[in-house]
């Protein structure tokens, strides 16, 4: 069965580093998310993808992120300089449509700590 | 009012027991809602999409109202394996899901 896969499963970085997390969404899927969710709290939307461009973002998705697409497959998202709060786990989704349409289908998780 | 509002629970329940989840949301304009399921420290996973006139999948039983904006997920003949928290989700526009904070369910022997 196909999945969205995301790697690093964890990340432990420095407050103030850079760092990528990276998804590969499902092959024929268009529509690509990221979204978090901090320890104990609910899911967060952080921002939609489609056709090489943003698609919505959230009050959350500041400046310090960014997405991109850089090839064919593979979906990323920067967070610029990390902060103590942007511990979380972040996950990646992807849909064959738009989440008006049809749900969205999950990757692992990547556990970001930034200490 | 928050954008998605379920009932935190915990829902203690025995085995093959019945139990109900309710719902709010509060953006009039949302089109699409969905129930996902997420294990401890997993991803969401999809239990099922609702629909205007309700629909079933096994014991599973998902109604919308769209007039009072109320979702609700009922699941019957309860399983030790339905251990979970249930989180609603409502696409209040174009490509952006919001979820609740997620019901937590513990079905005991």
């Amino acid at each position: 069965e196909p999945e969205v896969t995301q790697t690093p499963s964890h990340q432990v970085t420095q407050m103030g580093q850079e760092v990528i997390l990276r998804c590969v969404p499902i092959s024929n899927h268009l529509y690509f998310y990221w979204y978090r969710q901090i320890l104990g709290q609910k899911v967060e939307f952080l921002v939609s993808f489609y056709n090489n461009e943003i698609s919505e973002k959230s009050e959350i998705f500041d400046d310090q992120f960014s997405v991109e697409r850089p090839d064919g497959s593979n979906f990323t998202l920067k967070i610029r300089s990390t902060k103590l709060e942007d511990s979380a786990m972040y996950f990646c989704a992807s849909s064959p449509l738009g989440t008006r349409n049809t749900e969205a289908f999950f990757g692992q998780g990547t556990r970001l700590t930034v200490v | 009012r928050k954008e998605v509002e379920q009932d935190p629970g915990p829902f203690n329940v025995p085995e093959g027991a019945t139990v109900a989840f309710n719902c709010t949301y509060s953006n009039s304009a949302s089109q699409s809602f969905f129930w996902y399921r997420q294990d401890c420290r997993k991803e969401p996973k999809l239990l099922m999409s609702v629909y205007s006139s309700g629909n079933e999948d096994g014991r599973f039983t998902a109604q919308l109202n769209r007039a009072s904006q109320y979702i609700s997920l009922l699941i019957r003949d309860s399983k030790l394996s339905d251990s979970a928290t249930y989180l609603c989700v409502v696409n209040i526009h174009n490509n952006d899901m919001r979820f609740g904070a997620g019901t937590r369910l513990t079905v005991k022997p």
